[in-house]
């Protein structure tokens, strides 16, 4: 276990459903991340938050929608997807996510494996 | 600019003999490495990392990696492969001056009985 939670672990959805994927760290962690892990790419970094704010949006389509209410939950709603955004979504979390010098880990949770029909 | 790539997509050896997963990066600063290891439906579990301190670096499961700043590279060895280390190997490579983690294309790993 790294200590980081994702709900559900599997999600079936159509393309004009919305839900919604989970992650809690109860690390202590300042930062969290959302990564796409499609098949026979690199992984793909979505969002990253940093205390709750967040500092990075990889160019990710609207459809995508991540909240922060708290530095230990993020989530990733999901709303009118496409096939091709089926894929095992990953979450992250890290100490802290600026400042040179500073070396941090990433810690992932198992992932969501996300089918869109 | 950093960048990370893994010179194999899939090696294959047999259980016992050892393991060389190749990995090469760029960064424009001096950068932390980490290898990551994903299991069949699982997430990254971390292997081992380097930070700038000893540049033969050992971690979990006997795996270990050197950092040679001259070639650029960050290789995972193990000196004997065993059935368990079947999985997919990830090279990870963070911007010390900067806030991301750039990972390489994965390595599969298999082992042959």
């Amino acid at each position: 276990e790294t200590g980081v939670t994702q709900t559900p672990r599997h999600l079936v959805m159509g393309m004009t459903n919305k839900k919604s994927l989970k992650c809690e760290q109860h690390l202590g962690h300042n930062a969290m991340y959302w990564y796409k892990q499609s098949a026979k790419k690199p992984l793909e970094l979505m969002f990253v938050y940093n205390f709750k704010e967040q500092t990075e949006n990889n160019s990710v389509p609207s459809r995508f929608s991540p909240e922060c209410p708290n530095s230990s939950h993020l989530f990733l709603h999901l709303h009118t997807l496409q096939p091709e955004d089926s894929a095992l979504y990953l979450c992250a979390s890290s100490q802290d996510h600026l400042g040179p010098g500073l070396n941090t880990e990433a810690f992932f949770g198992q992932g969501t494996r996300l089918t869109v029909v | 600019a950093q960048s990370v790539t893994q010179l194999d997509s899939h090696v294959s050896v047999s259980e016992g003999t050892p393991v060389l997963l190749r990995c090469n990066y760029s960064s424009s600063y001096s950068p932390s490495l980490f290898w990551y290891v994903q299991h069949p439906n699982k997430g990254l579990q971390l292997l081992l990392k380097y930070t700038s301190a000893a540049t033969l670096v050992k971690g979990i499961n006997g795996f270990e990696a050197e950092f040679k700043k001259s070639e650029t590279s960050f290789h995972l060895t193990k000196p004997s492969a065993h059935m368990s280390d079947a999985a997919e190997y990830f090279c990870v490579v963070h911007n010390n001056a900067g806030n991301m983690l750039t990972f390489g294309g994965g390595t599969r790993l298999m082992v042959k009985p």
